[in-house]
């Protein structure tokens, strides 16, 4: 049973726009939740982390906002730009303390085109 | 300075044979971790060591799954009698002393199983 549920699967959009990402997660109790970006043929780079008391976080043209109520994130992309091509992975890390494990979507890949 | 590197970045084998995979991470992190993906899927947790101890192994899938960590510092991966389900991306990613927030990630190793 995938505890982190991700959508859309994937997106196309064109360069200058903005999207949305969203993802839901089941994980209860969680310690934080991240999301990573991940260029083809390379390992994941953290773009947010926000513990469960805060709601929104921002890394450049990246926002992330999370609703720990309803258990549900999202990462807003503002004015995309091609080098925005990449899958974006939501992750939660479980329990309390400093357990190491990640728990991973299955990512969303966004393509942006000229 | 040096990230987290991972050697072979790609490894075709037979059905049947042994692997080693191995993760060198960045200098000073005491905790590493392995992780697996396969196509189109976010990575998937298989062991965390903090220093040269699996503080969590219950991601490693059966006992034809081993990691070591002998010194604190490189660890390999090893996977016995490989079946062709193994072929996956395996990742490392280490972080700093009791710091679970944030994970750097290598670039993988791509394991194809014939």
């Amino acid at each position: 049973k995938n505890q982190v549920e991700q959508s859309p699967q994937s997106l196309i959009i064109l360069e200058g726009k903005n999207c949305t990402l969203q993802c839901n997660y089941t994980v209860s109790p969680f310690s934080n939740l991240r999301w990573y970006k991940q260029d083809t043929g390379r390992g994941p780079v953290s773009l947010t982390i926000m513990t469960f008391s805060e709601n929104t976080k921002s890394n450049g043209r990246y926002t992330a906002t999370l609703d720990a109520d309803t258990k549900q994130s999202s990462l807003h992309i503002t004015a995309s730009q091609l080098s925005d091509s990449a899958s974006y992975i939501c992750v939660v890390s479980p329990g309390s303390g400093n357990t190491g494990k990640l728990i991973f979507g299955q990512g969303t890949t966004l393509q942006v085109k000229p | 300075g040096a990230g987290v590197s991972q050697t072979p970045s790609n490894k075709v084998t037979e059905k049947g044979k042994y692997v080693e995979l191995r993760c060198d991470p960045i200098s000073g992190h005491t905790a590493l971790y392995w992780y697996r993906q396969s196509l189109g899927q976010g990575p998937e947790f298989l062991i965390y060591f903090q220093g040269t101890g699996a503080a969590d192994d219950s991601g490693l899938p059966n006992d034809r799954f081993f990691a070591v960590r002998p010194e604190g510092s490189v660890s390999t991966l090893k996977i016995q009698r490989t079946e062709r389900g193994d072929s996956a991306v395996y990742l490392c990613a280490s972080s700093p002393a009791g710091n679970s927030y944030e994970q750097y990630f290598g670039p993988g190793t791509r394991l194809t199983v014939t």
